[in-house]
């Protein structure tokens, strides 16, 4: 059972491209999460997704990210006209979903390093 | 979610148990307490997580007082492989606004040494 995949592990931009990162969760999993880990820095949330829905994007930055998760195909999060600043670590986590009181861990990827020079 | 406090740091001997301690004195009736780790540069992994009852699987147990405002993660017999950054995160109800995502604190960097 194949665990959570990012791709690509490592990415290079230069500063106003865009970076598009890609997680295929779990299978089984409909749910989705997006973690940023700045150099020396914790996980911090960023977007929590459902299949063809947000269901909250508080950690997201108002401009520049977006998030999806169609119903086909992997979640992508969108970093458009990036800035030194987006270099970070991009770690994608999945679950299979809430059910009641039950408690579903989440299982992260390997993450995707990006570097904007 | 509740806030967690964690020692920044704690080293063990190989082969002995790592008491890893964490403070969740506002923890509220329905939260849950989640430890996970990160080896370095790579996802955080799920070790356990529990309401008011110890818990135990195949890596690690998990002492929660009965009062709930503390717990600790304790790995039997560690290992070198088990050098890593291990968070304590309380987590919201399902439902609730703050359901869905993991708060990760500092945590704590645990070294295993020879």
């Amino acid at each position: 059972n194949a665990g959570v995949m990012q791709n690509p592990r490592h990415l290079v931009r230069r500063r106003g491209q865009e970076a598009r990162l890609r997680c295929s969760p779990m299978k089984g999993h409909s749910h989705v999460y997006w973690y940023r880990q700045l150099p020396e820095e914790g996980l911090k949330f960023m977007v929590y997704l459902q299949k063809e829905n947000i269901i909250d994007e508080s950690g997201m930055p108002k401009e520049r990210f977006s998030a999806e998760f169609p119903k086909e195909g992997p979640s992508i999060l969108r970093i458009q006209q990036v800035v030194r600043g987006d270099s970070a670590a991009y770690f994608c986590a999945s679950s299979p979903g809430a059910s009641g009181v039950s408690y579903n861990e989440q299982f992260f990827g390997p993450g995707t390093r990006l570097t904007v020079l | 979610d509740a806030k967690t406090t964690q020692p920044p740091s704690m080293d063990c001997a190989e082969g002995r148990a790592a008491n890893l301690p964490c403070n969740h004195s506002t923890i509220s009736g329905n939260e849950y307490v989640y430890w996970y780790r990160q080896i370095h540069s790579q996802g955080p992994q799920y070790i356990i997580h529990g309401l008011k009852n110890n818990e135990t699987n195949e890596m690690a147990s998990l002492i929660i007082t009965e009062d709930r405002k503390s717990s600790t993660l304790i790995l039997p017999h560690a290992t070198l492989r088990d050098t890593a950054v291990y968070y304590c995160i309380v987590r919201g109800n399902a439902g609730g606004t703050s359901y869905g995502k993991l708060t990760f604190g500092q945590g704590t960097i645990l070294t295993v040494h020879p």
